[in-house]
């Protein structure tokens, strides 16, 4: 069975500081992958999305960025963090099959920026 | 624009009681439509899934119903337990390798004692 894994699951950053959070997903090959931030009582954002290993898509311009080193793996950095980059992530991979597109979430992380 | 637009934002009801929340979206063409639970803090679970062909669908005390034709969509939930408290997401997806599903806000439900 297919399971997606994130780390950390709690983060307290001061502003200016960098981030990297992490995504790993085990049990299927070549998979979708994606960002998403979700603020407080709010629906989610999407961030970033990849098909492929170095093939990142970009959906909204800010200081985040991100990365697929390997197949199965979907980082989320940022240089230096913002007030307004607090928030709940989550990391998500798509399954295709049968004409239907479902997409599974990891645990999520909570970001705080002080 | 694909949109995904979901009522009421919010819900309070009482222990055992039943609910319905509301999807109407503008996403065309479409492929199927899904409802998550999300628990707060937590990320999302797929509760049900559909596509254009299927009317409704039952995961238990949830059932959710389809009218592609007015692009609607609801999600009934019998019974209700406290457990239930969490928000609730509509997500469309269009066909043809369109990797980029559109989500409603969600509606936020709190079942009281």
């Amino acid at each position: 069975s297919q399971t997606i894994h994130q780390w950390p699951a709690t983060l307290v950053q001061p502003v200016g500081s960098p981030l990297s959070l992490e995504c790993t997903v085990e049990g299927t090959s070549n998979p979708n992958l994606y960002w998403y931030r979700q603020a407080a009582g709010r629906g989610l954002q999407l961030l970033f999305y990849s098909v492929g290993i170095g093939q990142i898509s970009s959906e909204v311009p800010q200081n985040l960025s991100a990365s697929r080193p390997q197949d199965r793996q979907f980082i989320l950095s940022s240089k230096k963090l913002l007030l307004s980059d607090s928030g709940f992530y989550l990391c998500a991979w798509m399954r295709y099959g049968q004409g239907i597109y479902e997409q599974y979430f990891g645990p999520g992380t909570r970001l705080t920026v002080t | 624009k694909n949109q995904v637009e979901q009522s009421p934002q919010s819900l309070i009801i009482l222990e055992g009681k039943n609910c319905t929340l509301q999807c109407n979206y503008t996403v065309s063409p479409f492929s199927n439509l899904r409802w998550y639970k999300q628990d707060t803090g937590r990320g999302p679970v797929s509760l049900t899934i559909m596509t254009f062909s299927e009317n409704t669908k039952s995961n238990g005390r949830y059932t959710a119903t389809l009218d592609a034709d007015t692009k609607q969509s609801s999600l009934h939930i019998t019974a209700s337990q406290l457990s239930d408290s969490a928000s609730y997401i509509c997500v469309v997806s269009a066909p043809g390798g369109s990797y980029i599903p559109t989500f409603g806000r969600g509606t936020s439900l709190i079942v009281h004692p």
